[in-house]
């Protein structure tokens, strides 16, 4: 079953502007990472936020999280084209080994 | 360069046959798993494995088999008993800690015809 789910489903945005995304999910949670997929190619990891941290950084992301609403953001900074891509959230719950994924945000950034 | 392989990149099966998705890591990680995805969706667990001669269930494991005799190999055999088998199938495997990153392969599309 689907944990996350991701907001929107799609997003055009030009190069330079600022890309959001949200993830809600339902239960609590470890921790909550965050995964870009290029099409037709594999998930490359991104940033992971524990259930204890409120925002993280990574170079042009930020990844905040609000465990009382269930739900975690996603903000890539001045996007540029290689940044089109679907944008996977997904929870790992505590003392389990399984990783659930939501449906995905396909981001496309036009030049 | 250490990573995850997934062969073939490109599969083509007629009904009622059984294929095998390979599946190789050489980063030393004790747990793999095999994901499902179809367009426009999320990715769905179909078996995972957390160390050698050991594997559990996913969300979606009827129709597939896996085996687990070495920790670098994890493969996935999609047997004729699966419904619709046609998708693109991820590989991914992650160190000891269960609430780590995964590192994925670069998936395999499988095409019943």
């Amino acid at each position: 079953s689907q944990q996350g789910e991701e907001d929107p489903q799609a997003l055009s945005i030009q190069e330079g502007e600022n890309a959001t995304m949200n993830c809600s999910y339902k239960t609590s949670i470890n921790n909550l990472q965050w995964y870009r997929q290029n099409s037709g190619r594999g998930l490359v990891h991104l940033i992971l936020i524990r259930s204890n941290e409120r925002e993280k950084h990574s170079g042009r992301l930020r990844v905040t999280l609000d465990t009382s609403k269930k739900s975690s953001s996603l903000l890539i900074t001045a996007s540029r084209a290689a940044d089109t891509a679907s944008y996977f959230c997904a929870t790992a719950l505590s003392g389990d080994y399984k990783l659930s994924f939501g449906a995905g945000t396909t981001v496309t950034v036009r030049a | 360069d250490g990573g995850i392989t997934q062969s073939p990149k490109y599969l083509f099966r007629k009904e009622g046959q059984n294929v095998t998705l390979s599946c190789e890591q050489n980063l030393n990680h004790d747990a793999m798993y095999w994901y499902r995805q179809d367009p426009g969706q999320g990715l769905r667990l179909i078996y995972y494995s957390q160390i050698v001669n050991d594997f559990q269930k996913g969300d979606i494991a009827e129709g597939y088999s896996v085996s687990r005799e070495k920790k670098e190999s994890f493969p996935l055999t999609v047997t004729s008993a699966q419904k619709n088998p046609t998708a693109f199938y991820l590989c991914a495997s992650r160190e000891g800690s269960h609430t780590g990153e995964l590192f994925f392969g670069e998936g395999s599309r499988l095409t019943v015809l």
